[in-house]
C-alpha cells in the first residue's frame, strides 16, 4: 500500500532564505508526482506536476526534483517570502489508479518578515 | 482554463438536515470527478470517485447511504449529506480529472449546529 510522508510537519524560517520541503513514498511504481498549496480554509492550488519520466519541474522560484527510484521528493523555495506561507502537500497518482492521488499530511510553512 | 468551482462556499444547518454540494467543471468536460473531506489540520481524505453515468465508488469507511454521489453530467457531481450531524463538519473539497491532471474545486466549508 502506497503510503506518502512529509517531513517537517512545520517549519518556519525568516524571510529570504532558501528551504526545501521533503516528500517520500514507498511504492515507486507512480506515475506522477503533484506539489498543491492551501492557504488556510481554502482550496488548493496546484504548483508543479513531474512525470515519473522526469526528474525536474521549475516554475518561478520553486523547483521541485523527483528521485523515483529512492522514492523522493523535493520542493524548493528560492528567496522566501512571506506570501509563500501556507502549506504544501505532496500527493502521487499511482501506475494502475483512475487518477486517484495519494496524499501527504503536509508542511505548514510560515515565513517571518 | 481547466477550472472547477464548488457551490456553496460555506453552509450551516442544524442537526438532521441534509445539505447538497455541487461541483462543476467550467471549462473542461470531466469523465471522473473525486470528492474529499479534510478535518482542520489533516490532510485530504478521499471519500469517493464520481464516474459520469455510474454509480459513485466510496473508499472504505464511507457510508454510501449518508453521502450521496450524483455525477449526472460531464461538468456536474453532487455531494449530498444526508441527516447531516454535528461530526459531519468538515471542509469538502471536489476535484475534476482533465488530461491527466486533477483540479481542484475551491472546498466547501460545512458546519452542522
Amino acid at each position: 500500500k502506497q503510503e506518502v510522508t512529509q517531513i517537517p510537519a512545520a517549519l518556519s524560517v525568516p524571510e529570504g532564505e532558501n528551504l526545501v520541503l521533503n516528500c517520500s513514498f514507498t511504492d515507486s511504481a507512480i506515475y506522477n508526482l503533484q506539489w498543491f498549496r492551501q492557504d488556510p480554509g481554502k482550496g488548493l492550488t496546484s504548483l508543479l506536476l513531474i512525470q515519473s519520466s522526469q526528474r525536474e519541474q521549475t516554475s518561478g522560484r520553486l523547483n521541485a526534483s523527483l528521485d523515483k527510484s529512492s522514492g523522493r521528493s523535493t520542493l524548493y523555495i528560492a528567496a522566501s517570502q512571506p506570501g509563500d506561507s501556507a502549506t504544501y502537500l505532496c500527493a502521487v497518482r499511482l501506475e494502475d489508479s483512475n487518477y486517484q492521488l495519494i496524499w501527504g499530511a503536509g508542511t505548514k510553512l510560515i515565513i517571518k518578515p | 482554463g481547466a477550472v472547477v468551482s464548488q457551490h456553496p462556499s460555506w453552509v450551516i444547518c442544524k442537526s438532521g438536515t441534509s445539505v447538497k454540494i455541487e461541483c462543476r467543471s467550467l471549462d473542461f468536460q470531466a469523465t471522473t470527478m473525486f470528492w474529499y473531506r479534510q478535518f482542520p489540520k489533516q490532510s485530504l481524505m478521499l471519500m469517493a470517485t464520481s464516474n459520469e453515468g455510474s454509480k459513485a465508488t466510496y473508499e472504505q469507511g464511507v457510508e454510501k447511504d449518508k453521502f450521496l454521489i450524483n455525477h449526472a453530467s460531464l461538468t456536474l457531481s453532487t455531494l449530498t449529506v444526508t441527516s447531516a450531524h454535528p461530526e459531519d463538519s468538515s471542509f469538502y473539497i471536489c476535484s475534476a480529472s482533465f488530461k491527466d491532471t486533477q483540479y481542484f474545486g475551491p472546498g466547501t466549508r460545512l458546519t452542522v449546529l
